[in-house]
């Protein structure tokens, strides 16, 4: 089974500023994906952003970008110009589907 | 996008019924539905992982005679919690997994959850 470790769990930032989460994994794959979701307070997971292992490039989805560093099994999620509605949990998880333990995101106005 | 419903949306039972709880994919074929639980504040926690007519594979901990899952379909998956009791009492969340071959990639929906409470 893979396991995916966050170690903060609360973060906050001011609007418009950039936030980064961080996420460490471990597998045995070789090729997998691994993906950021959020869960707002109605409890309805959304799907952040995915990024595979083989693809060096790191995956981009609108203001959310993740820093992804395969031999270090790093996974972040960057949050730029942050907006009041960012805020929620946001899990990472790996490609079996197992979440790490959350962070809690708060956006001061 | 692809919708996975859930039903219901929130139970009470009594201590030693049974709950059954349905996962459906509404516009998609699943190849594979996981089943989480989750305690407030705190991570999804997965229970078990189900295939089409195959036996659920359930993680280490979690009682297979206790959440029976039924994927009877590659629609409908069900998750019965068997003689619950109140520490059963959790919010239980399904995802259903599908593959697009347009693109090449798996892609993953959940459902907005059951609260269930045992009293």
């Amino acid at each position: 089974a893979q396991t995916v470790t966050q170690s903060q769990p609360e973060m906050s930032v001011q609007e418009a500023e950039t936030v980064t989460l961080s996420c460490t994994y471990d597998t045995s794959e070789s090729d997998y994906y691994l993906f950021w979701y959020k869960q707002p307070p109605s409890r309805q997971m959304i799907l952040v952003i995915r990024q595979e292992a083989y693809k060096q490039q790191n995956a981009t989805e609108n203001r959310f970008s993740v820093n992804f560093q395969k031999a270090a099994k790093s996974f972040s999620l960057k949050i730029s110009d942050s907006q009041l509605g960012d805020a929620a949990m946001y899990f990472c998880a790996s490609n079996d589907m197992r979440f790490g333990a959350g962070t809690r995101l708060t956006v001061k106005p | 996008g692809a919708v996975v419903s859930q039903h219901p949306s929130r139970v009470i039972c009594k201590s030693g019924t049974s709950v059954k709880i349905e996962c459906r994919s509404l516009d998609f074929q699943a190849t594979t539905m996981f089943w989480y639980r989750q305690f407030p504040k705190q991570s999804l926690m997965l229970m078990a992982t189900s295939n089409e007519g195959s036996k659920a594979t359930y993680e280490q901990g979690v009682e297979k005679d206790k959440f029976l899952i039924n994927h009877a379909s590659l629609t409908l998956s069900t998750l019965t919690v068997t003689s619950a009791h109140p520490e059963d009492s959790s919010f239980y969340i399904c995802s259903a997994r599908v593959f697009w071959t347009s693109g090449g990639y798996n892609e993953q929906f959940f459902g907005p959850g059951t609260r269930l409470t045992v009293l």
